[in-house]
């Protein structure tokens, strides 16, 4: 079974362009996870998709940040304009339910650096 | 405020000996709690979980503990060997009540097993 791949793994833009990051998750999974690690510092929750609906995005930092998931299969995520402070590494997740006994399968990330 | 801390940011064990990892959480809702590995250039993957009804939860070399009343767990690993040499993430879910599968993560701690 093919895991979460993310898409690019790194990007480099100058502050104020714009980035579209790409999550395909796992074959089947409803549930699609953006986080976000900045400065080595935790990994933070942006949002979740069931689907192709939006379950919860508490955690996106403001409306300059755009997540989809049409027809429920891959997800992307884009920043538009980019702030310096964008910068990190942006994980995607997915899993078959949203309960116990169904940990999150990440990708491996896109590393994010805005100049 | 951050919900779940992992307050050693690295620990240095020698091969062979025990590795003891910590992490402390302070919302009560949580229910529960799982333990990823990082390495570097790759997304975290899943350890080990424990839910809140149970106390210790043991998986070949890694076994967690849960002391609820204190608000701590802790996942043992032993014995250590050099491939074990990561970052560890401790996170947190609250199923029971909010029934998304969003993860709250510590900082991670970096664990390096000497040989």
């Amino acid at each position: 079974e093919a895991g979460v791949t993310q898409f690019p793994s790194h990007s480099v833009i100058e502050k104020g362009q714009t980035v579209t990051l790409r999550c395909d998750p796992i074959s089947g999974h409803d549930n699609l996870y953006w986080y976000r690690r900045v400065m080595g510092k935790e990994i933070k929750f942006l949002l979740h998709f069931v689907k192709e609906s939006k379950q919860d995005e508490s955690g996106m930092p403001n409306n300059r940040f755009l997540a989809e998931r049409t027809g429920g299969t891959y997800s992307t995520l884009k920043v538009q304009p980019a702030e310096l402070e964008d910068s990190g590494v942006y994980f995607c997740a997915s899993s078959q339910v949203a309960g116990f006994n169904s940990p999150l399968h990440f990708g491996n990330g896109t590393r994010l650096t805005v100049t | 405020d951050q919900q779940v801390k992992q307050n050693s940011p690295s620990l240095s064990v020698q091969e062979g000996r025990i590795s003891i990892l910590n992490c402390d959480y302070t919302n009560s809702m949580f229910d529960y709690f799982l333990w990823y590995k990082k390495y570097p250039a790759e997304g975290p993957t899943f350890l080990i979980s424990i839910s809140s009804i149970k106390d210790k939860n043991e998986d070949g070399r890694f076994t967690v503990f849960l002391n609820k009343s204190a608000k701590h767990l802790s996942l043992h690993i032993v014995p250590s060997q050099p491939g074990d040499s990561a970052v560890y993430f401790c996170a947190a879910s609250a199923y029971g009540s909010s029934n998304t599968g969003k993860l709250i993560f510590g900082q991670g701690t970096t664990l390096q097993v000497k040989p």
